[in-house]
């Protein structure tokens, strides 16, 4: 059982806009603790896609965008490509018993 | 170019011990805390420790307290993972990240990854 909660499978059509939702607690997102997401393609290593909530770091695509509200984060990819299916991955902080980073459970994106 | 390459995985048996080494380039290896996450098959990501390149201060996850030991080598641009008491459980493929400086730990650099298995 992950921390952060989120679903675990999505799916789009190519051209469509899917978001993926992370759910936490008052004791990690809710805390105001940033919130980073990656991409794992099958295979191989995560890529970090955006960090600090909303923050895409140089070389990745404006399709993909963050989002935060009080215990929760989103991330939000417009214009589907086929390519973009994958396992993403939140992350953040949660600061019980003297604190841990923790991630979110994964979530698989099928493109239609 | 930043690389980060580990190695070190094999099979173990439950109870036994392993050594992992992470030897990174291409970056000021002394501005970065370094991390490792792991992943068992099929299954998501589990950060498992992270170190200051100094090793002045280093931080666990729970289920790995007391039995893992994370170190670093500034001479050698190395981060390593000392595995013990190892349990079935700890099968996986752990990589080793560079942490941005950020208020959250991001990590923007991976390894491929090595695997561990645990097993009789």
């Amino acid at each position: 059982q992950s921390v952060l909660t989120q679903p675990p499978s999505v799916s789009g059509a190519p051209g469509q806009r899917v978001t993926i939702s992370c759910t936490g607690s008052s004791s990690n997102i809710g805390a105001d603790f940033a919130v980073h997401w990656y991409q794992q393609l099958p295979g191989t290593a995560p890529r970090l896609l955006i960090y600090g909530n909303n923050i895409r770091p140089s070389g990745v695509p404006v399709r993909f965008s963050g989002s935060k509200s009080g215990t929760s984060a989103s991330l939000a990819i417009s214009g589907l490509r086929t390519e973009d299916e994958a396992d993403y991955y939140c992350q953040s902080f949660d600061n019980r018993l003297g604190g841990s980073v923790v991630f979110g459970g994964g979530t698989k994106l099928t493109v239609l | 170019e930043v690389q980060l390459v580990e190695s070190g995985g094999g099979l173990v048996q439950p109870g036994g011990s392993l050594r992992l080494s992470c030897i990174v380039s291409g970056f000021n290896y002394n501005s970065h805390w370094m991390s490792w996450v792991r992943q068992a098959p099929g299954k998501g990501l589990e950060w498992v420790a992270n170190i200051k390149h100094d090793g002045s201060e280093k931080y666990y996850g729970d289920s790995v307290k007391g039995r893992f030991t994370i170190s670093s080598d500034t001479a050698k641009k190395s981060v390593y993972l000392e595995l013990s008491g190892l349990r079935v459980e700890d099968t996986a493929v752990y990589y080793c990240a560079r942490e941005e400086g950020y208020s959250v730990p991001a990590f923007d650099y991976w390894g491929r990854g090595t695997l561990v298995t645990v097993s009789s």
